[in-house]
């Protein structure tokens, strides 16, 4: 049963530290999307991947976020330095996009990061 | 992953009853739709899609209906279960050249034994 993983699943860590989280794509998927949830601005799209080339970090902060992907089996997402109002859950979610079809993402299961 | 909003708009639903959830999208050029269903501390899950040259799709217990007049989406549920219970979302694609989905805010649906 493929599925997205993704690391850690909780973080807890002080303002100003660097944080990544990692995930890891369903083999042979060819897009990778980071999403951030939070109870008053829910599911937000800080960036996506396609054939590990970044096609849009519009929704991401550039002075604090970056997002790579190392391989196709890795995308992480780096926040240095973090600050409270990045805590949140950040999903990762893979999709495979072959001519117009279907745009299904499959999500992981979320980091849940706290910063204090 | 956390449950969206503290004013999300509620569906309490009882079991065995049809469940209807509408979503208005505001794009007229979104040429695709999702619709994610999200449990209590696990990610989006897909449910079902729609293209925009189409006004209805079935799948198992559950039918999206799209009317591209009023850009209006609506997801049936039919015999709401209380796995059923969850956060739904409608999700829209817009353009050709953005593969990215733009998601909405959500509606949880409590089904009530």
């Amino acid at each position: 049963d493929a599925r997205v993983t993704q690391t850690p699943r909780h973080k807890v860590t002080e303002m100003g530290q660097e944080v990544t989280m990692r995930c890891q794509p369903i083999l042979g998927h060819n897009t990778v999307f980071w999403y951030r949830q939070t109870m008053m601005q829910g599911l937000e799209l800080l960036a996506y991947f396609r054939n590990r080339a970044p096609l849009d970090d519009s929704g991401m902060p550039k002075d604090r976020f970056s997002a790579e992907m190392p391989d196709a089996t890795l995308a992480t997402l780096k926040i240095q330095p973090s600050e409270p109002r990045d805590s949140a859950v950040y999903f990762c979610a893979s999709g495979l996009v072959i001519g117009q079809g279907s745009y299904e993402q499959y999500f992981g299961p979320g980091t849940r990061l706290t910063v204090t | 992953g956390e449950s969206v909003g503290l004013h999300l708009p509620t569906l309490s639903v009882q079991e065995g009853d049809n469940s209807i959830i509408n979503c208005a999208y505001s794009n007229s050029a979104s040429d695709y739709f999702i619709w994610y269903k999200q449990e209590s501390g696990k990610g989006p899950q897909f449910i079902i899609d729609i293209r925009s040259n189409m006004d209805k799709r079935q799948g198992q217990r559950v039918t999206v209906l799209l009317n591209k007049t009023v850009k209006h989406l609506s997801l049936q549920i039919a015999a709401t279960q209380p796995g059923d219970s969850a956060v739904y979302f409608c999700a829209e694609k817009t353009g050709t050249g953005r593969r990215a989905l733009t998601f909405g805010s959500g509606t949880r649906l409590q089904v009530q034994p």
